[in-house]
């Protein structure tokens, strides 16, 4: 089975740039998570969805991050203008959302994000 | 604020030695545990979760769950120097809200 898919897997921009972070989750699943990990910080859940329906956007950090689900099979993440300090790695996650072992988070490979 | 605590490291163990990871987490209400590996530059991969007191065993990897403690452990049989990686604990608190750990990195000596 094909795995979370995130894109792009590395990205450098300039401070004030715009940044789309792009996430395929797995087939089947309901919930999509994004987090964002630094090494101050550890894992930061950022916006949580379900069935494509914004639950918990309580750690997106700022108006200047936002979040959408158009329909089950893909999300974005962008950050408009970016700074310096939004470079981290950010993982896009999905679950069946059923039951102990179907809220089993799986990872993308990450988008690493580098603002200079 | 619910937390997971974990030692950061670095844990060093010499090769075919037990590796132990522990964890410890503030939220009662906290229902299911989950191990997760980490190598540098890569993203967290489930090793195994546990949701029942006691022991659960999976290859050379066991979990270990003790909610009078709330205290959670990930012991590694026969460490190889492959299992060098951070392991994140994360704890599900029964809706989606999943709480991580920062993580224990593990270095196995060959």
């Amino acid at each position: 089975d094909a795995g979370v898919i995130q894109s792009p897997r590395h990205e450098v921009t300039e401070m004030g740039q715009e940044v789309t972070l792009r996430c395929k989750p797995i087939s089947g699943h309901n919930s999509l998570f994004w987090y964002r990990q630094t090494m101050m910080r550890g894992l930061e859940l950022l916006i949580y969805f379900n069935n494509n329906v914004p639950i918990d956007d309580s750690g997106m950090p700022e108006d200047r991050f936002s979040a959408k689900m158009p329909n089950a099979s893909f999300s974005t993440l962008k950050i408009q203008p970016s700074e310096p300090r939004d470079s981290a790695v950010y993982f896009c996650a999905s679950s069946r959302g059923q039951g102990i072992s179907g809220n089993t988070i799986y990872f993308g490979e990450g988008s690493w994000l580098t603002v200079v | 604020q619910k937390e997971v605590e974990q030692n950061s490291g670095p844990l060093s163990v010499p090769e075919g030695a037990i590796a132990s990871l522990n964890c410890t987490y503030s939220d009662r209400g906290s229902q299911s545990f989950f191990w997760y590996r980490q190598y540098s530059g890569k993203s967290p991969e489930l090793i195994m979760f546990i949701y029942s007191n006691g022991d659960k065993e999976d290859g050379r990897f066991t979990a270990q769950l003790n909610k009078a403690s709330q205290y959670v452990s990930l012991l590694i049989r026969d460490s190889q120097p492959s299992d060098s990686a951070t392991y994140l604990c994360a704890a599900w608190t029964g809706t989606y809200k999943y709480i991580f750990g920062t993580g224990t990195r593990l270095k196995v000596l060959a």
